[in-house]
């Protein structure tokens, strides 16, 4: 079954550092193109950060500088690394494959996983 | 930044056809994907590049695009459509992609 597990989520101080795992099963991370996407609550989806198949990485401005995409080929897993959180960071992470077989959309998601920054 | 811009809420009655406006600077350039979200839950892909739906996707949900508008549509209307819409872009300038504000649609 194709399906994306996220994970590491939690209660952070503000200024504190967290990283989320999105283990995928079904398909291979290191051949597609792997994002995150995120909700705070209450509020719509903003994109955050892609890591394409050749291994370059975008990031959305508000993060840009403070969290960092990557991926481990062999435990076919996408992380998050997510440093000088701020309580606007606050929401529901999602990790999402974006698929070239639907013109790039995001056709599999994870069932998130929920960043509390707080003190 | 790219900017795509939905009326916050749609109401229409069962059996009815939804049509929910996605607008962005000459988005008709670009690939449209539409996302339905129910509370609680993952969004899931209903529309992809314009006007095509996934396996497993009604034929009651269509899209179109050209200009500076994107439309989903949503024709007879079941109460299980009753969710949150948000379409989506890649912005080529910035290799950024690009949500929606969101439309609520809400079955009368």
């Amino acid at each position: 079954e194709v399906q994306l597990v996220e994970s590491g989520g939690g209660l952070i101080q503000p200024g504190g550092s967290l990283r989320l795992s999105c283990a995928a099963s079904g398909f291979t991370v290191s051949s597609n193109y792997m994002s995150w996407v995120r909700q705070a609550p209450g509020k719509g989806l903003e994109w955050v950060s892609v890591i394409y198949s050749g291994g370059s990485t975008y990031y959305a401005d508000s993060v840009k500088g403070r969290f960092t995409i990557s991926r481990d080929n062999s435990k076919n897993t996408l992380y998050l690394q997510m440093n000088s959180l701020r309580a606007e960071d606050t929401a529901v992470y999602y990790c999402a494959r974006a698929n070239k077989a639907v013109a790039y959309a995001f056709d599999i998601w994870g069932q998130g996983t929920m960043v509390t920054v707080s003190s | 930044s790219y900017v795509l811009t939905q009326p916050p809420s749609v109401s229409v009655a069962p059996g009815q056809t939804a049509r929910i406006t996605c607008g962005g600077n000459n988005i008709g350039s670009k690939s449209v994907h539409w996302y339905q979200q129910k509370p609680g839950q993952a969004p899931v892909l209903v529309v992809y590049d314009d006007s095509d739906r996934p396996s497993g996707i009604p034929e009651r949900f269509s899209g179109s695009n050209s200009g500076n508008t994107a439309t989903l549509t949503i024709s007879r209307v079941e109460a299980g459509d009753e969710a949150d819409y948000y379409c989506q872009v890649w912005d080529s300038s910035s290799d950024h992609y690009v949500f929606g504000t969101g439309t609520k649609v809400t079955v009368l």
